[in-house]
């Protein structure tokens, strides 16, 4: 079946360095793929997505690029800020069976201190 | 903000005795879908819907079942709650397929089985 890994943390930056959480993703077919950030005792929402091989998204600073030939979402961001602090769920989208089942990762979570 | 809404926000029950989550909608969303949330272990799948009446198992649904009789309402039962069934209930509502696709996540449920 369909599966999303991405690296454990935490990770642990200082603020204004460089952010990489890694995602690779098995899927059939040409899924979907999202970065969902939570807050503390919040729910997830939507960081940004990718739709089609090679595409970018973008918001807040971060990218990911979809990269079919590596099958890879990986989450990027130049300078990050203490308010970054969250989890980051790498997830995918694909139908089985006819239903639309999203699949997650497990969570990276990030800690940026001052 | 889409309009999802989930209660309670928290719960204390005891061991053997049946619990009633329910999950609120009024976006008219296709999708609904109960997910857990468990250190180690991210975001894991219960049960989703994707029509009134239709409803099927995710990859942790035993002990739980569902029911959708109406489109904004989408209800998780624990029939005789265990403590291993202690976490964090996240409700998510999606419209798959285009160009907005994603998911809305509740706030959540905190659920304590003593």
């Amino acid at each position: 079946g369909d599966s999303v890994t991405q690296m454990e943390g935490p990770v642990t930056l200082s603020e204004e360095a460089f952010l990489t959480i890694n995602c690779t993703y098995t899927a059939t077919g040409y899924p979907s793929l999202f970065w969902y950030v939570q807050y503390p005792g919040e729910g997830l929402q939507l960081l940004l997505k990718a739709t089609k091989a090679d595409d970018k998204g973008s918001n807040k600073g971060f990218e990911a690029t979809y990269r079919k030939e590596t099958t890879s979402f990986h989450l990027e961001k130049g300078s990050v800020q203490v308010s970054d602090s969250a989890v980051y769920f790498c997830a995918l989208s694909a139908t089985s069976g006819g239903s639309y089942i999203p699949t997650f990762g497990r969570g990276t979570s990030l800690i940026v201190h001052p | 903000d889409a309009g999802i809404t989930q209660s309670p926000r928290h719960k204390v029950t005891e061991t053997g005795t049946p619990v009633t989550l329910r999950c609120h909608q009024t976006e008219n969303h296709r999708y609904m879908y109960w997910y857990r949330q468990d250190p180690g272990h991210g975001l894991r799948l219960i049960h989703y819907s994707y029509g009134v009446k239709d409803t099927d198992k995710g990859e942790v649904s035993d002990g739980y079942s569902v029911s959708r009789s109406k489109t904004e309402d989408f209800l998780l039962t624990l029939e005789s709650a265990t403590s291993s069934q202690t976490s964090v209930y996240f409700c998510a509502i999606s419209e798959p397929g285009g160009e907005n696709e994603k998911l809305f996540f509740g706030s959540g449920t905190q659920l304590s089985v003593l």
